[in-house]
């Protein structure tokens, strides 16, 4: 059975970082390429990163780029995203997806950032 | 970026009668590659979303067949046969044509 697994999530003051992780189980986790989704408060589903299979190539959303970092440790059957420079914009529910490239099928239960004073 | 516009936004359905839902894009969905990157995902109140349909009608693994999805270019439609209680949620199309990804704004399914 595939198991995501986020964690990491906080409450942070604008302008922190936080690393969310993601633990995968039940697949290949070295044949997927990978993705964080989020969904802010009452809103729908947004796209944030994804990265290839071995880390080579990794695509972000406008908002985030030069902030957000993705990696993934193959070893590990881990993802992870570096979130510098929060704000309040990016208070949301993070989701660990599997898959990328055109399409995801499965995530995670998700880990809540909360960006606020 | 690719704009996903989903109606109706909120539809109240009857147990057992049929659902529809109709997602238009932007821009035409056919990829370079001759694939239609078109996707459906329900979330279920406290869930993650999961995919239900990839590439316009292709039904994911243990998703029952009275899902389907179907069209071509910019407009498409998910259709429930006969709606049951577990059915319940939200419902988003997703593009995977276009970079960057891009969901529509989500239709709220429940039991009239």
């Amino acid at each position: 059975e595939v198991q995501l697994v986020e964690s990491g999530g906080d409450l942070v003051q604008p302008g922190g970082s936080l690393r969310l992780s993601c633990a995968a189980s039940g697949f290949t986790f070295s044949s997927y390429w990978m993705s964080w989704v989020r969904q802010a408060p009452e809103k729908g589903l947004e796209w944030v990163a994804n990265i290839k299979l071995d880390g080579s190539e990794k695509y972000y959303i406008d908002s985030v780029k030069g902030r957000f970092t993705i990696s993934r440790d193959n070893a590990k059957n881990s993802l992870y995203l570096q979130m510098n420079s929060l704000t309040a914009e990016d208070t949301a529910v993070y989701y660990c997806m599997r898959g990328g490239l055109h399409s995801m099928d499965v995530g995670g239960q998700g880990t809540t950032v909360t960006v606020s004073s | 970026d690719v704009v996903m516009t989903q109606s109706p936004l909120s539809l109240p359905v009857i147990l057992g009668q049929p659902a529809s839902i109709s997602c238009r894009s932007s821009q035409s969905l056919v990829h370079s590659d001759g694939n239609t990157y078109l996707n459906w995902f329900r979330q279920r109140p406290g869930q993650s979303p999961r995919r239900l349909i990839y590439q316009v009608s292709k039904r994911d693994s243990g998703v029952p067949d009275r899902f389907s999805g179907s069209g071509s270019g910019i407009d498409f439609t998910l259709k429930i046969t006969r709606v049951e209680a577990e059915d319940v949620g939200f419902y988003y199309c997703m593009q995977g044509t276009h970079w960057p990804l891009t969901f529509g704004q989500g239709t709220k399914v429940e039991i009239k």
